[in-house]
């Protein structure tokens, strides 16, 4: 069956340091793999997109990587700071005639300490 | 823009009741997605309309729940009867495949059925 996996364990570290979550997959295709980061009481924002065929993808301190063989994005935020505490999850996106269907993980709860 | 906006934020019911849950989408987008999140099973995806047709409802846990779209601009989400494990946040979020998919959520209906 299907599966996306993020640690369901809280990453502590402390500011400055960089955070790298991790989200596997099994049994899926997906044509694009986003990352949402979740505070709670809210819903989910939109982070980053990256596309089947690319390999990694920037935007200021975050840098998403994606490995189709190893079936695994890699989530980095640098220089954290304790604003960037909150839950961060994957969604993949597969094709489904001419839409795509997204499926979210269950996230993982970064806490950066100052 | 106002963003997705949800109504009500907070509904608390009796089993057996019927719940109706509200959602405007964002102007402009033609995409619409229902989800349930809940500590145990993360973010499901509901049901899934594009341009108000309902694409993907596989999600739809059973009978008990309808989804409709009747105009671009609004989207019911109804439990008819509901019960305890109903109880979850429920988000409506919509996206433009223009905008590379990226899911604009609401800040999510908060259900309580006791």
């Amino acid at each position: 069956s299907q599966k996306i996996e993020q640690n369901s364990e809280a990453l502590n570290i402390q500011e400055g340091k960089t955070a790298t979550l991790t989200c596997n997959y099994t049994n899926y295709s997906p044509a694009y793999l986003q990352w949402y980061r979740q505070d709670p009481g809210r819903g989910p924002v939109f982070l980053l997109l990256i596309r089947e065929n690319e390999k990694e993808k920037r935007k200021e301190r975050l840098k998403v990587t994606f490995d189709t063989t190893l079936k695994q994005s890699l989530f980095h935020i640098t220089a954290s700071q304790p604003a960037d505490s909150a839950t961060y999850l994957c969604a993949l996106l597969r094709q489904s005639g001419g839409s795509y269907i997204p499926t979210f993980g269950r996230g993982t709860s970064l806490i950066v300490h100052p | 823009d106002a963003g997705v906006i949800q109504s009500p934020r907070h509904e608390v019911t009796e089993m057996g009741q019927e719940v109706t849950l509200r959602c405007k989408p964002i102007s402009g987008h033609n995409s619409l997605f229902w989800y349930r999140q809940t500590m145990m099973r993360g973010l499901e995806l509901l049901i899934y309309f594009n341009n108000n047709v309902p694409i993907d409802d596989s999600g739809m846990p059973e009978d008990r729940f309808s989804a409709k779209m009747p105009n671009a601009s609004f989207s019911t989400l109804k439990i008819q009867p509901s019960e305890p494990r109903d109880s979850a946040v429920y988000f409506c979020a919509s996206s433009s495949g223009l905008a590379g998919f990226t899911q604009y959520f609401g800040p999510g209906t908060r259900l309580t059925v006791l």
